[in-house]
């Protein structure tokens, strides 16, 4: 198992405004995952790309993996205020735990 | 997507009581279930990962003998707090991991609520 970083720590946009997060881990992984998590409630699966994969799309979401760099990038198009949330990398290596970092805090103003 | 059910969804007790908390896999079996906390604007914290029909591993830190898990079946994990006291309060989640097909992803269930008065 191991631990994903994101970065920043909290982002404040617009409404309509783009929206990227970045994340980093340290060993080789098997497949990362971004998770959402809206105040008070459990986390939702976004999306999930695996290591031999590039980039991936998922309506206004875009997920890219750089593992040469060992970084992934999460970018939300067109924000509206109910993407406020706080998002979560998870890297899964060949482990089977999923450890959590402190999260990207977005807050989306209208 | 999977779904995953906690209950309760918000519980309030009184300290040196137990409280049990369950875990849920609506649509899938879960082969292994994880169970996590998160205090105010902290991240969670991975509790334990319980297989089915076999003993929870708990993390470095966390005490078995208070969390107790059972993963008694493929579709239900318990979490008891054994003796709470009032920092044991926080937000409890689980999430859940299936078999073939499902072994990438893991569902989250909408979390538990303790206070602990």
């Amino acid at each position: 198992s191991q631990q994903g970083e994101e970065d920043p720590q909290a982002l404040s946009i617009q409404e309509g405004e783009n929206a990227t997060m970045n994340c980093s881990y340290k060993t080789s992984i098997n497949n990362l995952q971004w998770y959402r998590q809206n105040s008070g409630r459990g986390l939702v699966h976004l999306i999930l790309i695996r290591s031999n994969e590039r980039e991936k799309h998922s309506g206004r979401l875009r997920v890219t993996l750089d593992t040469s760099k060992k970084s992934s990038s999460l970018l939300i198009t067109a924000s509206r205020a109910a993407d406020t949330a706080s998002y979560f990398c998870a890297p899964l290596t060949g482990g089977f735990k999923t450890i959590f970092g402190a999260g990207t805090r977005l807050f989306v103003k209208a | 997507g999977a779904v995953v059910s906690q209950h309760p969804s918000r519980v309030i007790c009184k300290s040196g009581t137990s409280v049990k908390i369950e875990c849920r896999s609506l649509d899938f079996q879960a082969t292994t279930m994880f169970w996590y906390r998160q205090f105010p604007k902290q991240s969670l914290m991975l509790m334990a990962t319980s297989n089915e029909g076999s003993k929870a591993t708990y993390e470095q830190g966390v005490e078995k003998d208070k969390f107790l898990i059972n993963h008694a079946s493929l579709t239900l994990s318990t979490l008891t707090v054994t003796s709470a006291h009032p920092e044991d309060s926080s937000f409890y989640i689980c999430s859940a991991r299936g078999g073939a097909g499902e072994t990438d992803t893991q569902y989250f269930g909408p979390g538990t609520r303790l206070t602990v008065l």
